[in-house]
C-alpha cells in the first residue's frame, strides 16, 4: 500500500483555519486521497476525498498538489468539535479497504 | 449518526470463549467492512463483503470469520478468544464496492477479554 506521512499533532485556536498536511510521494495515478477523522470515543467519520483537483464540501476543503505527492486538508474555522484524529489515506481505485496510519491529533483551544 | 448500527456496544467475556458482533449497514449500502482498533496496532482492516460475497480480506485471524446475510446485515464471529483480541471493532458500509466509495462507520463494539 502507498504510504502517507502526517505530523503527529497540531494545535489551533477556535475559529481559526487549520491546515493539515499529508505527504504521499509514492502515490500512483489511480489512488484516491481520502480524509477521515475520529472524534473521541466514536467511529471514524468520512471528511472528504479527491483524485486530482481541489475539492470543497461542507466540512472541509482538500488542496492537492499538482504532482499529487502531497495534499492539505483545510478546516476553515475550527470549532471545539473539530478536535479529533485526522487520517490521510490513499485508496487504490480497485482496492476498497482503508489503511489507516497514526494520523494527526488536532487540538482546538477555546 | 452515520446510519450504521452495531450491537452490542460493550462485550466482556473470558479467554477461550466465542462471541458474535452484529452490524446493520446504512439503508441501500451493499458493502460492509470490518475493522479492529487496538492501542498497539491502530485501526486495521479485517474483511469486506459486497452483497453477500466476500470481496477483500485483510489481517483477519483464522479464529475470526464473518458473513453478510441476504438482508445485508453482517456478523463478525470471534472464537477461541485471547487477551490480545480486546479491542474496538468497527463496522462500516458504503454504497458500492467500486469508485471512491466513502465509508460510513458505526459506533463500534468494545470487546474486553479477561
Amino acid at each position: 500500500d502507498a504510504k502517507t506521512t502526517q505530523p503527529n499533532s497540531m494545535e489551533s485556536n477556535e475559529e481559526e483555519p487549520v491546515h493539515l498536511p499529508c505527504n504521499h510521494s509514492t502515490i500512483s495515478g489511480t489512488d484516491y486521497i481520502h480524509w477521515y477523522r475520529q472524534l473521541p470515543s466514536q467511529g471514524p467519520e468520512y471528511v472528504i476525498h479527491g483524485l486530482t483537483s481541489n475539492v470543497n464540501n461542507r466540512m472541509a476543503s482538500l488542496a492537492i498538489a499538482e504532482d499529487r505527492k502531497s495534499s492539505t486538508l483545510i478546516l476553515h474555522r475550527a470549532t471545539l468539535r473539530d478536535a479529533a484524529v485526522y487520517y490521510c489515506i490513499l485508496r487504490p481505485h480497485n482496492d476498497y479497504k482503508l489503511s489507516f496510519g497514526a494520523g494527526t491529533t488536532v487540538t482546538v483551544r477555546a | 449518526d452515520s446510519g450504521v448500527t452495531q450491537t452490542p456496544k460493550h462485550l466482556i467475556t473470558a479467554t477461550g470463549q466465542r462471541v458474535t458482533l452484529r452490524c446493520s449497514p446504512r439503508s441501500g449500502d451493499l458493502s460492509v467492512y470490518w475493522y479492529q482498533q487496538s492501542l498497539d496496532q491502530g485501526l486495521q482492516f479485517l474483511i469486506q463483503y459486497y452483497n453477500g460475497e466476500e470481496r477483500a480480506k485483510g489481517n483477519i485471524l483464522e479464529r475470526f470469520s464473518a458473513q453478510q446475510f441476504p438482508d445485508l446485515h453482517s456478523e463478525l464471529n470471534l472464537s477461541s478468544l485471547e487477551l490480545g483480541d480486546s479491542a474496538l471493532y468497527f463496522c462500516a458500509s458504503s454504497v458500492e464496492g467500486t469508485g471512491p466509495g466513502e465509508q460510513y462507520f458505526g459506533p463500534g463494539t468494545r470487546l474486553t477479554v479477561t
